[in-house]
């Protein structure tokens, strides 16, 4: 059974901080994802990495793709309470009938103003 | 364009009922994912459609949970017999590539 662990579970910082979530697994992923859920709603994708050691931006956010393609990390830069959500990392393997994302817990992220 | 949706968003029901869960994907999109999210996890994959064809339903928790797409578009994941450990968030999500699923806003399923 693959699995993927994040840490930390929760994390409440002031406006202007920096944060790094962290996505670990034993087993190697074709690719992994970031997906940010506010309350009530469907997670939404934030970014899509696929090539061991890859590392996208976007704007304030840095997300980094292990070299082994077992581990992702999203940094994220000057927080702002907008920034306050659930981020959940999944992993995906291609191939045959799969596809279905094997998601972490989570990291719930509190930025107060 | 319209996102995905999904119907109801809320429901209780009464330990024993059936209940049916109504997914619309966006428009063209072949593949159609349902998943179980419990209260503070992450959501759980349950069953996987690539048009009308169920490809995949090895998440499936019992015999009691359903789903179908007739038509290779909406879907409905039916639960019999509900119980109370089916209380969860059902989010149902599709996509026209392994590498992008967009969700839908989930069905908030309580058990009493």
């Amino acid at each position: 059974t693959q699995l993927l662990e994040q840490s930390p579970q929760f994390l409440s910082i002031q406006e202007g901080e920096n944060l790094t979530v962290y996505c670990n697994s034993s087993s190697v992923f074709s690719s992994l994802q970031w997906y940010r859920q506010e309350p009530g709603e469907g997670p939404v994708l934030l970014v899509t990495v696929v090539t061991g050691g890859e590392v996208k931006k976007l704007k304030r956010l840095t997300f980094q793709f292990g070299d082994a393609r077992k581990d992702s990390s999203l940094h994220i830069t000057a927080a702002q309470p907008g920034d306050t959500g659930l981020y959940l990392c999944a992993g995906q393997n291609y191939g045959g009938s799969q596809g279905n994302l094997i998601f972490g817990k989570g990291t719930k992220l509190s930025v107060k103003p | 364009g319209a996102g995905v949706s999904q119907s109801p968003r809320y429901k209780v029901a009464k330990r024993g009922q059936d209940v049916a869960l109504r997914c619309d994907p966006i428009s063209g999109h072949v593949s159609l994912f349902w998943y179980q999210q419990a209260l503070g996890q992450g959501p759980e994959f349950l069953t996987y459609f690539q048009n009308e064809a169920q490809l995949d339903k090895s998440g499936l928790p019992s015999d009691r949970f359903f789903a179908e797409r007739p038509e290779g578009s909406v879907s409905t994941l039916k639960i019999q017999r509900t119980q109370k450990e089916d209380s969860a968030v059902y989010l149902c999500a599709s996509s026209t590539s392994f590498h992008e699923q967009y969700f839908g806003p989930g069905t908030r399923l309580t058990v009493t």
